[in-house]
């Protein structure tokens, strides 16, 4: 069946950077484009990131741009997330999600059990 | 303004209606989609594409759109449907994914 484990989290301190795995596995990434959505203590669910299926665009929020870079690497069947410069405000659960159709964005079918990342001094 | 207004919260007694609005200005041709999210557990679809449901999904859930609003209806409302509700899109002028900030429904 499908599933999406994420890794990687951490604490880092400000200004630091870490590096977010997806997992993929009883689907192939090369068929599904992917997203990255984040949810802060307390805070409702934000949008991160997506990657086409072939990598050709990427779309990113607002507030990670120059920041954050997702990647896929569909032979490992993973896609990425390299988040630089962090701040505090990037403290958040963060999870991957699957598209429910090919060639779509949203609406998500399957999701992560999260990473989190915690940007502390 | 970009983002997706709910109401935090919807208290229904069992049997009745409960209705979870979400707002967007110019919400347009969008496609709005709602989940369910209990604790503990990941977001399930409820409705997407404003009206259509994924299988497995009651009937008793349905979605409807009118002018800038969305609304997910919830009918025959039972202790199991009580979790947070939230909306999402997909914004095609911004390029951003949008979500609701939730709403909780209690089921009283």
């Amino acid at each position: 069946q499908v599933q999406l484990v994420e890794s990687g989290g951490g604490v880092v301190q400000p200004g630091g950077s870490l590096r977010l795995s997806c997992a993929a596995s009883g689907f192939s990434l090369r068929t599904f484009g992917m997203n990255w959505v984040r949810q802060a203590p307390g805070k409702g669910l934000e949008w991160v990131a997506f990657m086409r299926k072939d990598g050709s665009y990427e779309y990113y929020t607002d507030s990670v741009k120059g920041r954050f870079t997702i990647s896929r690497d569909n032979s490992k069947n993973t896609i990425y997330l390299q988040m630089n410069s962090l701040g505090t405000a990037d403290t958040a659960i963060y999870f991957c999600a699957r598209p429910l159709e090919e060639d779509r964005i949203v609406p998500f079918d399957f999701w992560g059990q999260g990473t989190l990342v915690t940007v502390s001094s | 303004s970009n983002m997706l207004t709910q109401p935090p919260s919807v208290s229904v007694a069992p049997g009745q209606t409960a209705s979870i609005t979400c707002e967007l200005n110019n919400i347009g041709s969008r496609s709005v989609h709602w989940y369910q999210r209990k604790p503990g557990q990941a977001p399930i679809v409820v409705v997407y594409d404003d009206i259509d449901r994924p299988s497995g999904i009651p009937e008793r859930f349905s979605g409807s759109t009118s002018g800038n609003r969305a609304t997910l209806t919830i009918s025959r409302v039972e202790a199991g449907d009580e979790a947070d509700y939230f909306c999402q899109l997909w914004d095609n002028s911004l390029y951003h994914v949008l979500f609701g900030g939730g709403t909780k429904l209690t089921v009283l």
